[in-house]
């Protein structure tokens, strides 16, 4: 079975600008949630997605918003973007939602840089 | 929000020693994972264990909910173990989110 898939692997942006990532989970996985990882901040829970609704949200501005597709895939887009949005944004894909058997497997990230 | 502390946060180990990853977690938990974190950053399944002990080779881990802490067990540590291990719970009270650990950086020496 094929694992997760993040695209594109990398990037650079210009602070203001927008960006959006994708991710393409495990088949037959319907939960994708998002994380960023930060030096300084660690990882930390961006937002959760099961069978095309958010279920879960972390702390984040409403300048980080996603979606789900009917196959599962998802995409996160940022906004207005900030120095402080250059992170490693991973990807998760569980069988479920939360509870008992939610084990998430991760994507190899995209790298985003803001200059 | 469910708290994640994660010990020791550096470990430097001779390559063939044994080591214990500590991580403690402030609220009841319905799941817990470990991963490790290669270099490139890909974060890499070790455990799925909410609760009881699993081995898997030279790793091994036991997750004790009822006083909330997980250990993991490297034994027989070779280079390639070195990178950042991870602990990540989906607290009861909040599921679909999981709560990772600052991680422990683990180094190997030949």
């Amino acid at each position: 079975k094929a694992g997760v898939t993040q695209t594109p692997r990398y990037l650079i942006k210009t602070r203001g600008q927008q960006v959006t990532l994708s991710c393409s989970p495990i088949s037959g996985h319907r939960s994708v949630s998002w994380y960023q990882q930060t030096p300084g901040q660690g990882l930390q829970f961006l937002f959760e997605y099961f069978s095309e609704t958010q279920r879960n949200k972390g702390n984040f501005p409403g300048r980080f918003s996603g979606r789900q597709f009917s196959n599962s895939r998802s995409e996160m887009n940022v906004s207005t973007l900030e120095l402080g949005d250059s992170a490693l944004y991973l990807c998760a894909s569980s069988l479920t939602t939360g509870g008992l058997g939610y084990e998430q497997y991760f994507g190899p990230g995209t790298r985003l840089t803001v200059t | 929000g469910i708290q994640v502390e994660q010990s020791p946060p550096d470990l430097i180990l001779q390559e063939g020693a044994n080591s214990t990853l500590r991580c403690n977690f402030s609220d009841s938990v319905n799941n817990l994972q470990w991963f490790h974190q290669n270099p490139w950053g890909q974060l890499i399944n070790l455990f799925y264990i909410p609760s009881g002990t699993k081995q898997n080779g030279r790793l091994s881990a036991t997750t004790v909910a009822t006083e909330r802490y997980s250990l993991l067990y490297i034994s027989s540590s070779q280079t390639t173990d070195s990178g950042v291990y991870f602990c990540a719970v989906e607290a009861y009270t909040n599921a679909g989110k999981s709560t990772f650990g600052d991680g422990t950086t683990l180094t190997v020496k030949p």
